[in-house]
């Protein structure tokens, strides 16, 4: 069975910086890309960030994040990393880590969220 | 960017209902468009991509249709596990944008 596992979400103020974590079970890791989807509290989706498969050379960033955030991939490890800096109150919201599939990519399988708060 | 935009916003339906909703691109995105279901509290589940392609274990009263800018998700025949909102979203290239959302009461 596919599993997605995202950890890392807390309270943390604003300008500070979070690790966010995604452990992936259940299939060829490496052979997939993946992404992350926030959804601020009682609004929409928002694509955030994805990552090729392999060595994760590509990778792609919404404009309200590019440049505070970084994605990244660690394929022996089976997990893939957003780091977020300089983080603003916006920036408040569930955040999924999801599996990417075809070619263009669209997300199949979705993880049940990490909570970030950025307040002081 | 392509802005992605969802109508209704809200519908309130009955249990047996035939429901259609509508998603635009402001650009052509040929059949590059998923829907998404996301009940309360959970996370979204993929429904449809392609346009048209019935996720693999989703009921065959969800349908879609269209290309290019005009896209449907229907519902043949609502039922109360289906209470929820729906969301698009195109991924012919980044970013990869949602719609804002439709939610279904029941």
């Amino acid at each position: 069975e596919v599993q997605l596992l995202e950890s890392g979400g807390d309270l943390v103020q604003p300008g500070g910086s979070l690790r966010l974590s995604c452990a992936a079970s259940g299939f060829t890791f490496a052979n997939y890309a993946m992404t992350w989807v926030r959804q601020a509290p009682g609004k929409g989706l928002e694509w955030v960030s994805s990552i090729s498969n392999g060595d994760g050379y590509n990778t792609y960033y919404a404009n309200s994040v590019g440049g505070r955030f970084s994605i990244s991939r660690d394929n022996s490890k089976n997990t893939v990393v957003l780091q977020m800096d300089s983080l603003r109150a916006e920036d408040t919201a569930v955040y999924y880590c999801a599996k990417l599939k075809g070619n263009p990519w669209f997300v199949d399988i979705w993880g049940q969220g990490t909570l970030v708060t950025v307040s002081s | 960017d392509i802005q992605m935009t969802q109508s209704p916003s809200s519908l309130s339906t009955s249990v047996g209902d035939r429901v259609t909703i509508t998603c635009r691109a402001s650009q052509d995105i040929g059949s590059y468009l998923a829907w998404f279901q996301q009940r309360p509290g959970n996370a979204p589940k993929l429904l449809i991509h392609s346009a048209s392609t019935l996720q693999s274990g989703v009921p065959s009263r969800f349908s879609g249709g269209g290309s290019g800018t005009d896209f449907t998700l229907t519902i043949s025949s609502l039922q109360p596990e289906d209470v929820a909102t729906y969301y698009c979203q195109k991924y012919n290239s980044a970013p990869y944008t949602f719609g804002p959302g439709t939610k279904l009461e029941i």
